[in-house]
């Protein structure tokens, strides 16, 4: 069974680095792309960026000044890494695996749990 | 602002048939997937495509595109039902994912 896990600081200061990792447990983390996505308090999602295993990387262009996904194949993992935070970053953070079928149809099939980070003094 | 615009919310009377929408230019060239999300969980792939349901998804959930115009129809809405729903796809360039607004889903 696949499942993937988010870790990090719960609490991140103003002006300060917001820095998460998503370990993939049950399956290599090799032959997929796995994004980032996140939900501000009551708010809807947000597609964040992904890498795909071979290390290519794409994001939201709106966050695009300010953030790096990374992955480490030995540790099975990747990570984010926001920069210059702010409250408006404060948000529940997923990671979550995308798959593409044969009609080329883009689909995330599996997701963490959610790590809530808040951005705060 | 989103690129795919769906209504905020719906409500469907328990064992009725619901359609959720979701609008986007990209949709003419890329195929929708939708995701169900209830309090405090993490999203669940519902339906993608076409016509792919993932393992485990009751077959009342199915999935339908039209011109710019991606549908979700639950038809005979269960109390579990009740949830926001989330589709996602391609923006406008092709270039990025990007997610809908979301609809609230109340089966009375």
């Amino acid at each position: 069974q696949v499942e993937l896990q988010e870790s990090g600081p719960g609490l991140v200061k103003p002006s300060e680095t917001l820095s998460l990792t998503c370990t993939v447990s049950g399956d290599s983390i090799s032959g997929y792309y796995w994004s980032w996505i996140r939900q501000p308090p009551g708010k809807g999602l947000e597609w964040i960026g992904y890498i795909y295993y071979g290390g290519r990387t794409d994001c939201n262009p709106s966050l695009k000044s300010r953030l790096t996904i990374s992955l480490d194949r030995s540790k099975n993992l990747f990570s984010l890494k926001l920069i210059s935070v702010t409250a408006a970053d404060t948000a529940v953070y997923f990671c979550a695996r995308e798959k593409v079928d044969t009609t080329m149809v883009w689909y995330f099939d599996l997701w963490g749990r959610g790590t809530l980070v808040t951005v705060s003094s | 602002s989103s690129e795919l615009a769906q209504d905020p919310a719906v409500s469907v009377a328990l064992g009725q048939t619901v359609r959720i929408t979701c609008q986007g230019d990209s949709l003419r060239n890329y195929y929708a997937s939708w995701y169900q999300q209830k309090p405090g969980q993490a999203p669940v792939l519902v339906f993608y495509g076409e016509n792919n349901r993932p393992s485990g998804i009751p077959d009342r959930f199915s999935g339908s595109t039209s011109g710019n115009t991606a549908s979700l129809t639950i038809t005979g809405a269960q109390a579990e039902d009740e949830a926001d729903y989330y589709c996602n796809s391609r923006d406008n360039s092709g270039d990025h994912r990007v997610f809908g607004t979301g609809t609230k889903v109340t089966v009375l």
